[in-house]
């Protein structure tokens, strides 16, 4: 059975820095990946996926995540966090050939500091 | 556009209570539809979801059911809450076929008290 697990329930960096948030996968067979965003009490919304075209997957907000298979990890980062980055993001795999279910991460929430 | 709408956008409601949460879906034709709960510190769990009209599937044995009374309509009930039905109800949709993105409603927020 696929699932992801996402390291860090809590990251918290400085407006300007790095945003760095971790996602492995467990699948198998090659596995869809997506990414999503969620603000306070509203829905998620996708920022980005990988579906086995690019290993290197540009999203929304300069949001960008790279597949690696070595490591069965799609780590989302961004060069620059701004103080709207915060909110709680959110790792899904489905397995390619699987057309109904996503499997979900327990989410992260990112906190910006000015 | 496709857009997805759900009602009500919050609910208190007594143990016991009956529930019904409906989520509707507008520009597009035999989607696919899903209904997660979120609960503090849980990440999504997905609870049912729906291939075409009257085809329901549980992900987890509860107190909760789902239907499918038309192809853009799907409605979450319950004929008893517990305290434990407490969270964030989001629904979401994905063209049928081969599509893989799901997209997600704005969620109802249900408090058992």
């Amino acid at each position: 059975a696929q699932s992801v697990t996402q390291l860090g329930s809590h990251v918290s960096v400085s407006e300007g820095a790095l945003v760095l948030l971790r996602c492995n996968y467990s699948s198998s067979v090659p596995p869809y990946l997506f990414w999503y965003v969620q603000y306070p009490n509203q829905g998620l919304q996708l920022l980005l996926k990988y579906t086995s075209a690019a290993t290197l997957v540009k999203g929304i907000n300069g949001f960008e995540a790279e597949f690696k298979k070595s490591e069965t990890s799609f780590h989302l980062t961004k060069p620059s966090a701004h103080m709207s980055d915060a909110a709680e993001y959110f790792c899904a795999v489905r397995p390619a050939g699987s057309n109904y279910k996503l499997t979900f991460g327990k989410g992260t929430l990112l906190t910006v500091n000015p | 556009s496709q857009t997805i709408h759900q009602w009500p956008a919050t609910l208190v409601q007594p143990v016991g209570s009956p529930l019904s949460l409906e989520c509707t879906v507008e520009g597009t034709s035999n989607p696919n539809l899903y209904w997660y709960r979120q609960a503090a510190g849980r990440g999504l769990q997905l609870l049912f979801y729906s291939v075409g009209i009257g085809q329901i599937s549980s992900e987890v044995p509860q107190n909760l059911s789902a239907s499918r009374p038309q192809d853009r309509q799907f409605i979450l009930s319950s004929k008893k809450l517990l305290l434990s039905d407490s969270g964030f109800y989001l629904c979401a949709w994905k063209p049928g076929g081969g599509a893989d993105t799901q997209y997600f409603g704005p969620g109802t927020r249900l408090t058992v008290l």
